[in-house]
């Protein structure tokens, strides 16, 4: 079935530092894709999406281009604040959403 | 209007009270979900609604009921629930119909269950 494999975290960082975290998915047909972010005590935001191969989502500095050939999503940020400091969460998009397991990012001042 | 409330904001319940969660937008989304997620998860889809008629019931046990009595409002009425029901639970909402699915989340009840 499908699914949603991201890089375990936790994932620490120092302020201005560039991010990545790893998505990869397993899906039939062409879904959408998403980064959904958590931040603490409150409920997921849509961060960016793609809706098809080769789009790329950018939202607050953050971005992501949806790779078909190597079916991946990679969330990246050229320079991390403490406010980024969230549960990241990718997504395959459909009438029942599939989260990834989440990725904590810690950013240090 | 881009928001999806909840109330409350939390809840303590024992095994054998009965309360209810509520959940509110104004989108004109006419599919709404709930969700439960525990502590360093994802969320867990429970059910999801599509103009007001229960369409996936994820083999939730029956001390959950969902209601959704018009488009704009979902409601999760609990009874006779276990500590392991203690939970952050969201709703979510979303258009029907488009290809792709972005849900608009709440920010969630968190649920204590004594």
């Amino acid at each position: 079935g499908d699914s949603v494999t991201q890089m375990e975290g936790p994932v620490t960082l120092s302020e201005e530092a560039f991010l990545t975290i790893n998505c990869t998915y397993t899906a039939t047909g062409y879904p959408s894709l998403f980064w959904y972010v958590q931040y603490p005590g409150e409920g997921l935001q849509l961060l960016l999406k793609a809706t098809k191969a080769d789009d790329k989502g950018s939202n607050k500095g953050f971005e992501a281009t949806y790779r078909k050939e190597t079916t991946s999503f990679h969330l990246e940020k050229g320079s991390v604040q403490v406010s980024d400091s969230a549960v990241y969460f990718c997504a395959l998009g459909g009438f029942k959403t599939i989260f990834g397991a989440g990725t904590r990012l810690f950013v240090k001042a | 209007d881009t928001e999806v409330t909840q109330t409350p904001k939390h809840l303590v319940m024992g095994m054998t009270n009965k309360k209810s969660l509520k959940c509110e937008q104004h989108m004109g989304h006419r599919a709404m979900y709930w969700y439960k997620q525990k502590a360093k998860k994802p969320p867990e889809l429970m059910f999801v609604y599509s103009y007001e008629k229960l369409s996936i019931n994820e083999s939730v046990p029956s001390r959950f009921s969902p209601e959704c009595p018009n488009s704009s409002l979902l409601n999760l009425h609990l009874h006779a629930l276990q500590p392991e029901d203690s939970a952050l639970y969201l709703c979510a909402s979303s258009q029907v119909g488009v290809t792709y699915n972005e849900q608009f989340f709440g920010p969630g009840t968190r649920l204590t269950v004594l």
